[in-house]
């Protein structure tokens, strides 16, 4: 069981938007910034936003964060076949020592 | 290009030993912490620790502390993970990762991973 908690799985339509939740609790989310990683099949994952919603170099735009409180989500618009992949949040937890990630959520583009 | 370079996929019988590398080029390997991620097959993400490679400070999740040791050799910009004795349950992909700067503990490079199986 997962300290931060994701949905297992959400789907959308190419061209559509769709919203991935991360939530956490007071030792984590709720006091450090959180960070998103995509992993897409077989292949290593890779950081796709930082400190809440800030965008590595070469992440296109589409790909949004945000945090309110103990709770993260990533949106993803204009959605796109290419996409699909497993999603995972993180934050690091004062309580454990430890970066926590959250289950992953499995995004299927119908 | 900045990048962390894997050893090669492993498989052991339980009761051996390993130790797996990652080697970082294209930055300043002693500036950065590098530490290392667990994924076990059709499973999540593990954190298992982290090396600050300029002075082999380390600090291990509980849930691996004093399961694996984590090493590293700056004259040679290569960080390690071993195991004194494999377990079945170890059998997993490994990931190296770097932690960029700033204390927000993200990793912005990621290793292609390093698959260990342990099977008698």
């Amino acid at each position: 069981q997962s300290v931060l908690t994701q949905p297992p799985s959400a789907s959308g339509t190419p061209g559509q938007r769709v919203t991935i939740s991360c939530s956490g609790s007071s030792s984590n989310i709720g006091s450090n910034t959180v960070n998103w990683y995509q992993q897409l099949p077989g292949t290593a994952p890779k950081l796709l936003i930082y400190s809440n919603n800030q965008r590595p170099s070469g992440v296109p735009d589409r790909f949004s964060g945000s945090k309110s409180g103990t709770s993260a989500s990533l949106a993803i618009s204009g959605l796109q076949s290419e996409d699909e992949a497993d999603y995972y949040c993180a934050a690091w937890d004062d309580s454990l020592n430890v970066v926590v990630f959250g289950g992953g959520t499995k995004l299927t583009v119908l | 290009e900045v990048q962390l370079v894997q050893s090669g996929a492993e498989v052991k019988k339980p009761g051996e030993s390993l130790k797996i590398s990652c080697k970082g080029s294209g930055y300043s390997f002693t500036s950065y912490w590098i530490g290392w991620v667990r994924q076990r097959p059709g499973k999540g993400l593990e954190w298992m620790g982290i090396i600050y490679p300029g002075d082999s400070n380390t600090r291990y999740s509980p849930s691996f502390q004093g399961q694996v040791t984590i090493s590293a050799d700056k004259s040679i910009s290569t960080a390690y993970l071993q195991w004194s004795s494999l377990k079945a349950s170890d059998t997993a992909m490994y990931y190296c990762v770097r932690h960029g700067l700033g204390g927000n503990y993200y990793m912005d490079v990621w290793g292609k991973g390093t698959t260990v199986t342990v099977s008698s």
